[in-house]
């Protein structure tokens, strides 16, 4: 079974920090992983998503990276805003089945 | 307004009642899922449908059952059954064809009393 896990649980930092956040999983057999936001109460926003051939994708101040063999992904965040906090999940996608299995999160704070 | 909606926002079950959480979506989307998340857990798999009139039990179906008689809904029942159903449920959607991601829809809380 896979297994996804976050480290650290939670994050502090003051604005203008880069963010790293933290992802591995036990089976590198992956169909792609894929990171989300969620604020307080609310759905999931997906942020990036890559594929098992892909070794990084970008969108503005995100990047994510993933290492299949070692089973790792490292989603940055450069330039932090009080707006970041949130919580980051990240999630696995083991087959073409389309179903993922997803880590704990790890919550944000960017402290103005 | 193309989403995913989830109604009601927050609901309240007294035990040994069912409940049906709605979700809709108007995206058009093949696949349908329902997640539950607790408090510092992933969000695990209750159910999921791929097509209409089709689905499959997820990780934690025991207590749940769910039906997908249209494209564009797919409500999910918290039986009796289900031992521990406070939690805050999710539903997602996906084009169900090719690597993408899976949309979410708000969120129900739902609190046994």
């Amino acid at each position: 079974k896979q297994e996804v896990t976050q480290i650290p649980a939670a994050l502090s930092v003051p604005e203008g920090e880069n963010l790293v956040l933290n992802c591995s999983f036990t089976d590198s057999a992956i169909y792609n992983l894929q990171w989300f936001r969620q604020d307080p109460g609310k759905g999931l926003t997906s942020l990036l998503l890559i594929q098992s051939s892909q070794r990084e994708q970008t969108s503005g101040r995100l990047n994510a990276s993933l290492d299949k063999s070692s089973g790792r992904s490292t989603l940055y965040i450069a330039a932090s805003q009080p707006g970041d906090s949130a919580t980051y999940l990240c999630a696995v996608e083991k087959g073409n089945d389309y179903k993922l299995s997803f880590g704990a999160g790890t919550t944000v704070t960017v402290r103005a | 307004d193309g989403g995913i909606t989830q109604s009601p926002k927050y609901l309240f079950r007294k035990e040994g009642q069912n409940v049906t959480l709605s979700c809709e979506q108007n995206l058009n989307h093949d696949a349908m899922y329902w997640y539950r998340q607790d408090p510092g857990q992933g969000l695990r798999l209750i159910y999921y449908s791929q097509i209409v009139n089709d689905f499959q039990k997820g990780d934690i179906a025991e207590g749940y059952s769910v039906s997908r008689e249209k494209k564009e809904s797919f409500p999910l029942t918290v039986t009796s059954a289900q031992k521990n159903p406070t939690a805050f449920y999710l539903c997602a959607s996906s084009p169900g064809t090719g690597p993408d991601t899976q949309y979410f829809g708000p969120g129900t809380r739902l609190t046994v009393l």
